[in-house]
């Protein structure tokens, strides 16, 4: 389809392993924005590129997580030494400028162990 | 600090009634205010949205009421159908520089009964 992308949808890891998160953000969307959802809660912000660089990444939790966008298309967010508290859902929505409206992929479920 | 606060947490109505979501915010650099629909194991999906120099937009079934004095604004759902039931998260966004980022309340999940 046409809409933003993210893979895997579920991932399931031991605390202290590395995860990586794929963001496919629509064809030509400039923005791309990733977001963290706890359960019952709504989504709170992460980080922030317009194309391949990285403006505000003022929402990222602690120095373990880690987001590029090389190319200013597909998008990875990293978290190393996965915690319990990053068990949350990681969503990630595009738009096609900073003014324009956001579309959201379903998310990765993320389950630390 | 919670910029966006959303009341109710949940809400139950009957089929052909209207469901009434609340939201207040603090930051007056926000200029605009999207709602959010979200389905279990889905992305929010934008419903409607608003800016503050109109104090109502109506699309369809769906109307939000600004009050930019208050700092306030409310989703009406007319007609509620059980397909409406969802969880309905209120947003606000600034106008420049590192303020791009959605700010998102806590959510509200509606309840239609068939």
């Amino acid at each position: 389809g046409a809409g933003v992308s993210q893979s895997p949808r579920y991932k399931v890891a031991k605390r202290g392993q590395d995860v990586a998160l794929r963001c496919d953000p629509i064809s030509g969307h400039v923005s791309l924005f990733w977001y963290q959802q706890a359960l019952g809660q709504g989504p709170e912000f992460l980080t922030y590129f317009q194309n391949e660089a990285q403006l505000d990444k003022s929402g990222l939790p602690s120095d373990r997580f880690f987001a590029e966008r090389p190319e200013g298309s597909v998008s990875t967010l990293k978290i190393q030494r996965t915690q319990q508290e990053d068990s949350a859902v990681y969503l990630c929505a595009s738009s096609l400028g900073p003014d324009s409206p956001l579309h959201f992929g379903n998310g990765t479920r993320l389950t630390v162990t | 600090q919670q910029q966006v606060k959303q009341s109710p947490q949940s809400l139950i109505v009957q089929k052909g009634g209207i469901s009434i979501i609340n939201c207040a915010y603090e930051n007056t650099a926000f200029d605009y205010f999207p709602w959010y629909q979200q389905f279990p194991g889905k992305g929010p999906a934008l419903l409607i949205a608003i800016r503050p120099d109109v104090s109502e937009k109506k699309e369809g079934r769906f109307t939000i009421s600004f009050n930019k004095s208050a700092k306030q604004f409310s989703l009406h759902i007319m007609d509620s159908q059980p397909g409406d039931s969802a969880t309905y998260f209120c947003a606000a966004r600034g106008s420049s520089g590192s303020a791009r980022q959605l700010t998102f309340g806590s959510g509200t999940q509606l309840t239609v009964l068939p």
